[in-house]
């Protein structure tokens, strides 16, 4: 079973407010990602990192921020929270090895900004 | 530009019938292919993956999925459906320049009764 957890699983914020979401894993994964999905939807990549101190930007734009200051730890915060950042966040996270690496992903956080 | 489609919003199918779900995909050189799954108020999950060899590639719960060259196709299936296979379906192909998985834009499975 996979070891990659997010916090909280539920969030309601009012506009304007400073949101961190973690991610954290425990199976020493070099590379972790950030999804956004809204309902029923398909994942669009908003961030990932291959290591330490590595940060990528993904397809989706996205005015949230990401760090990765150790290997386990990959939080996104977003400074003003707004109503259009409503959706689920989804983290994910890979080993580095053969081409046909799987994720596995956190239960994802729902946000939702008033 | 690597991408994945997946034709159908959703797909019905009665308990005990045969499930396919569909994706096509359009690459550059050899895909690497996947299907993940997932179910309400859960975090994705990994069914199977498609790199090299057999054409025919057996997943987790039973599903399976057949890789087409010529159809650019990667089908989902399973030969008997059930109720708990409810889910969200989601067909990727790791895009070979960055690395990245692309995600089709996923298929609800519907299984009643």
């Amino acid at each position: 079973e996979a070891d990659i957890y997010q916090t909280p699983r539920y969030l309601v914020i009012g506009t304007g407010k400073k949101i961190t979401l973690e991610c954290s894993q425990t199976m020493g994964h070099d590379k972790m990602y950030w999804y956004q999905q809204d309902p029923g939807m398909e994942l669009h990549l908003i961030h990932y990192s291959y290591g330490v101190n590595s940060t990528e930007k993904g397809d989706l734009s996205s005015e949230s921020t990401v760090s990765r200051i150790r290997t386990e730890h990959f939080p996104l915060t977003l400074e003003s929270a707004r109503p259009s950042h409503t959706s689920q966040y989804l983290c994910a996270s890979s080993d580095t090895g053969a081409a046909g690496e799987k994720l596995f992903f956190g239960s994802g956080t729902q946000l939702s900004v008033l | 530009a690597q991408s994945v489609a997946q034709p159908e919003d959703q797909v019905n199918v009665a308990e005990g019938n045969p499930l396919t779900v569909k994706c096509t995909y359009s690459v550059s050189g050899n895909p690497y292919l996947f299907w993940y799954v997932q179910y309400p108020n859960r975090g994705l999950q990994f069914l199977l993956k498609y790199i090299t060899g057999d054409n025919l590639v057996k997943g987790s719960y039973g599903f399976e999925a057949e890789f087409n060259k010529s159809q650019t196709s990667f089908h989902l299936k399973k030969p008997s459906a059930l109720v708990s296979d409810s889910a969200l379906y989601f067909c990727a192909v790791r895009d070979i320049n960055t690395g990245k998985l692309i995600f089709g834009q996923g298929t609800t499975l519907q299984v009643k009764p």
